[in-house]
């Protein structure tokens, strides 16, 4: 079966520059989820969007902003990188209809030196 | 409230049952829910239980809820060396967003 697909799976920037991180949903999904996971940390809720609408916002810093396209496929932008952002990313997808089902792409893992 | 805590580890032998427990605080979640995620690796769901139920059986996993003190666990029978990873339970907060607990390793030794 289709999984999320999230590209890239691993990205290495410096500080202050800026990442683009892409995500796939499954088909006939409509909602994103973007998730942050620090080393050892537990994921934590950045942004969902329905229907390329924003539905929920969390602890996402002003220098990241995300949408969601026509095809449903999500990006997050981050600008001014700093070390503090590298983590794993995870996106995640549902179907409205059956929304308590969140399945999780594999992640991109971002490094920032 | 969002504070959902596990326990950091638990070493199980392998074929032994292993339990996994975790306590939320949000008594309005709709669907609580397991995750595992292997070194490296993404989150599987593992599976989700309604909060209006008590219990929920699939094949090895043993889902049990205890709303009253909000305390919910996961139980894996004859747990093999593949089940080693991280489990994270999670509720369903607000809008759908998951708040996830801090995770219990599970080491299966032979």
């Amino acid at each position: 079966a289709a999984g999320v697909i999230q590209s890239p799976r691993h990205l290495i920037k410096e500080k202050r520059e800026t990442a683009t991180l892409k995500c796939y949903p499954i088909p006939r999904h409509d909602t994103v989820y973007w998730y942050q996971q620090g080393p050892g940390q537990d994921p934590q809720f950045l942004i969902s969007f329905y229907e390329k609408m924003q539905s929920d916002k969390g602890s996402i810093p002003d220098r990241f902003s995300a949408q969601q396209f026509s095809d449903y496929h999500s990006e997050l932008n981050m600008s001014s990188l700093e070390l503090g952002d590298s983590a794993l990313y995870f996106c995640a997808s549902s179907f409205s209809g059956s929304s308590y089902e969140q399945y999780f792409g594999p992640g991109t893992r971002l490094t920032v030196t | 409230g969002e504070d959902v805590e596990q326990s950091l580890f638990l070493s199980v032998r392998e074929g032994d049952s292993s339990v996994i427990n975790c306590t939320y605080t949000d008594s309005s979640s709709t669907y609580l829910y397991w995750y595992k995620q292997e070194p490296g690796a993404g989150l599987q769901l593992l599976t989700y239980i309604f909060s209006n139920m008590d219990m929920k059986q699939d094949q090895r996993l043993t889902v049990l809820l205890n709303k009253k003190d909000k305390h919910l666990s996961l139980r894996i029978a004859d747990t093999q060396t593949g089940d080693s990873a991280i489990y994270f339970c999670a509720e369903e907060w607000d809008t759908d967003k998951l708040i996830f607990g801090t995770g219990t390793r599970l080491q299966v030794f032979p």
